[in-house]
């Protein structure tokens, strides 16, 4: 079964300092599908970006940016510049179907940005 | 913008009893899913339902839950009888079919359940 390892727990930033969250991932199908949710203090989850295992290409949006590296299983998560509404929970997430109805999250990383 | 909703938002309960949380996932979407999340840890997948069935569930999903769309529009998880370890965020989502699917999971805000 695919597994999501996110080893940062918690980070605490101040404003505009850049920051990247880890996340690690195991799987044995060579057909899978990453994702990033945030999750706000309010508690719902945020679809960030979904990323399938044949594209490689890093994705840029804004202030975020992703870095996927098979050869490493890791797909990162940078904010640049980070501002207080950025503070949330960031769950990394896992798929091995198309339908994504198998969809496994990692623990989640706290990220505190302070003014 | 299409959204899942989901009620109630906080349901308080006694243990043994049965709750039934709601979902109205957004219109033409197929599957349908119910994850959990205990206060302060990682989102869990419970169960995926398309085509009026399950497709998969987790060890979580034990006989004490089930899952139904009664009609076209409500998806529910009921808990037949709750205990204290059941007390959680549950989040409803759903998702479109390949090629409308962009691989997003729409989730709902939550219904919190705490059982006393």
């Amino acid at each position: 079964a695919q597994k999501v390892t996110q080893a940062q727990t918690e980070i605490s930033v101040v404003e505009k300092e850049d920051v990247t969250l880890d996340c690690v991932y195991e799987t044995r199908d060579t057909t899978y599908y990453l994702f990033w949710y945030k999750q706000p203090p309010s508690g719902e989850l945020v679809f960030l970006i979904r990323r399938n295992s044949f594209d490689e290409q890093n994705e840029i949006s804004g202030r975020y940016s992703w870095n996927f590296q098979k050869s490493t299983s890791s797909f990162n998560f940078t904010i640049t510049a980070s501002q207080v509404v950025d503070s949330a929970v960031y769950f990394c997430a896992l798929s091995e179907r198309v339908n994504n109805n198998d969809m496994r999250f990692g623990a989640g990383t706290r990220l505190t940005v302070k003014p | 913008e299409p959204e899942v909703t989901q009620t109630p938002s906080h349901q308080v309960t006694q243990m043994g009893q049965e709750v039934i949380l709601r979902c109205v996932p957004i219109s033409n979407h197929l599957y349908f899913y119910w994850y959990r999340q205990i206060l302060g840890q990682k989102v869990e997948f419970l169960v995926s339902f398309y085509n009026n069935e399950i497709s998969e569930k987790s060890e979580i999903f034990d006989d004490q839950f089930s899952v139904e769309r009664p009609d076209g529009s409500n998806f529910t998880l009921k808990i037949r009888s709750t205990k204290l370890e059941d007390s959680a965020m549950y989040f409803c989502a759903s998702s479109g079919t390949p090629p409308l699917n962009t691989g997003e999971l729409f989730f709902g805000e939550g219904s919190r359940l705490t059982v006393l």
